[in-house]
């Protein structure tokens, strides 16, 4: 069954340095991967989605992810955080049956940013 | 353009009641998708209509149910209410074929007392 696995469910970083949260997935077949940010009080917004075309995705506000095969991950990635990062981020995986399809979603890594 | 529109935003209940949740769609997205957000369980895949259909549903007891109206708008009615049924409900809308890239509203708190 394809799953996603969000490794940590705190990062802790300061304003400027590097952003790094962990996505690995599982997946019989290639997947379409997502990150979405969760700010307070908000909905889901979409930041950037794998679908195969290029391994190295970038997103808004300055995030990227890279997809790599070998190593089942797809991590996101900012060189240098600030404040208005402080959100929620969820990793997802897409998932198709005779049905149709639909998201399934990590558990989630909460960002604090300090100055 | 407005976005997904959910309401109510908070929804009070005991067990055993029933909830009511309802969600409108961006103007032209014809799916519909829920999801549970409860504290450190992350989000959970509940239900995708389209077209007014049900499409996929998961892994929830039949107690969870929903429709989708004419006018591509939702709800997600919630029977015989428990208490870990409390948590954020979230709807997602989508452009029909593209239903990878979802548009979420802002939740309904949903607190099961």
């Amino acid at each position: 069954a394809q799953s996603v696995t969000q490794l940590g469910s705190h990062v802790s970083v300061s304003e400027g340095a590097l952003v790094l949260l962990r996505c690995n997935y599982s997946s019989s077949v290639p997947p379409y991967l997502f990150w979405y940010v969760q700010y307070p009080n908000q909905g889901l917004q979409l930041l950037l989605k794998y679908t195969s075309a290029a391994t190295l995705v970038k997103g808004i506000n300055g995030f990227e992810a890279e997809f790599k095969k070998s190593e089942t991950s797809f991590h996101l990635t900012k060189p240098s955080a600030h404040m208005s990062d402080a959100a929620e981020y969820f990793c997802a995986v897409s998932v198709t049956n005779q049905a149709g399809t639909a998201l399934i979603f990590g558990k989630g890594t909460t960002l604090s940013v300090s100055s | 353009e407005a976005g997904v529109t959910q309401s109510p935003t908070h929804l009070i209940k005991t067990r055993g009641q029933q909830a009511t949740l309802r969600c409108s769609p961006i103007s032209g997205h014809t799916s519909v998708y829920w999801y549970q957000q409860a504290l450190g369980l992350g989000l959970q895949f509940l239900l995708w209509y389209d077209e007014g259909e049900e499409r996929n549903r998961g892994n929830f007891p039949p107690r969870f149910s929903g429709r989708q109206f004419p006018n591509y708008s939702s709800e997600l009615n919630v029977n015989a209410l428990e208490l870990e049924d409390s948590a954020l409900y979230l709807c997602a809308s989508s452009w029909p074929g593209t239903d990878e890239k979802l548009f979420f509203g802002s939740g309904t708190q949903l607190s099961v007392l």
